[in-house]
C-alpha cells in the first residue's frame, strides 16, 4: 500500500528565505505526483504536476522535483512571501485514474 | 460560474443521526468525488462518480452512501453518524479527460458528538 510522508509537518521562516518542502512515497510505481496548496477554511489548489517521466516542473517561484527511484519529491519556494503561508500537500497517483494518495501536509508560515 | 459549492459549511451531529452533505458544480464536469481530511493526515477518497448514474467506492467508503442523479449534484449521506466521522469533507470535480485538474469545494466541517 502506498504511503506518502511529508516532513516537516510545520515550518516557520522569515520573509525572503528560500525553502524546501519534502515529500516521500513508499511505492515508486507512480503515474504522476502533484503538489497542492490549501489555505485555511478553503479547498485545495493545484500548484504543480510532475509526470513520472519528468524530473522537475517550474511555475514562477515554485520548482518541484521528482526522483521516482528513491521515492522523493521536493517543492522549492524561492524568496518566500507572507502570502505563501498555507498548508502544502503532495499526492501521488498510481495510474491514469483518479486515485490519489495524499501526504499529511506541511504547514508553512512566512513571517514578515 | 460558481465552481464547486458545498453546504453546509459546519454541522454538529449526535451519534446515530443521519445527514446529507451537499455538493454541486456548474462546470458540466463528469467526474465528482468526496474526500475526508483528518488532522495531520492527507485527504482520503470516500466515493467518486464518473457520470450521472455511476458511482464507485474509494479508499474509505464505509459509513457513507452516494448517488449521482444529475451531472451537477453529488450528495454524500451519513446514515448513522459516528464520532469517527468527525472530519472535514471536501468535494471535487473535474473532466474525465483531465482528472489531474480537480476543482475543490471549500469543505464542510462535521463534528459528531
Amino acid at each position: 500500500k502506498q504511503e506518502v510522508t511529508q516532513i516537516p509537518a510545520a515550518l516557520s521562516v522569515p520573509e525572503g528565505e528560500n525553502l524546501v518542502l519534502n515529500c516521500s512515497f513508499t511505492d515508486s510505481a507512480i503515474y504522476n505526483l502533484q503538489w497542492f496548496r490549501q489555505d485555511p477554511g478553503k479547498g485545495l489548489t493545484s500548484l504543480l504536476l510532475i509526470q513520472s517521466s519528468q524530473r522537475e516542473q517550474t511555475s514562477g517561484r515554485l520548482n518541484a522535483s521528482l526522483d521516482k527511484s528513491s521515492g522523493r519529491s521536493t517543492l522549492y519556494i524561492a524568496a518566500s512571501q507572507p502570502g505563501d503561508s498555507a498548508t502544502y500537500l503532495c499526492a501521488v497517483r498510481r495510474n491514469a485514474g483518479n486515485m490519489l494518495t495524499f501526504g499529511g501536509g506541511t504547514r508553512l508560515m512566512v513571517k514578515p | 460560474n460558481a465552481g464547486v459549492t458545498q453546504t453546509p459549511k459546519f454541522q454538529v451531529l449526535k451519534t446515530g443521526q443521519s445527514m446529507t452533505l451537499q455538493c454541486a458544480q456548474d462546470m458540466n464536469h463528469e467526474y465528482m468525488s468526496w474526500y475526508r481530511q483528518d488532522p495531520g493526515m492527507g485527504l482520503r477518497l470516500i466515493h467518486y462518480s464518473v457520470g450521472a448514474g455511476i458511482t464507485d467506492q474509494g479508499e474509505v467508503p464505509n459509513g457513507y452512501n452516494v448517488s449521482r442523479s444529475t451531472t451537477e449534484d453529488f450528495p454524500l449521506r451519513l446514515l448513522s453518524a459516528a464520532p469517527s466521522q468527525t472530519s472535514v469533507y471536501f468535494c471535487a470535480s473535474s473532466t474525465l479527460s483531465s482528472l489531474e485538474t480537480q476543482y475543490f469545494g471549500p469543505g464542510t466541517r462535521l463534528l459528531v458528538l
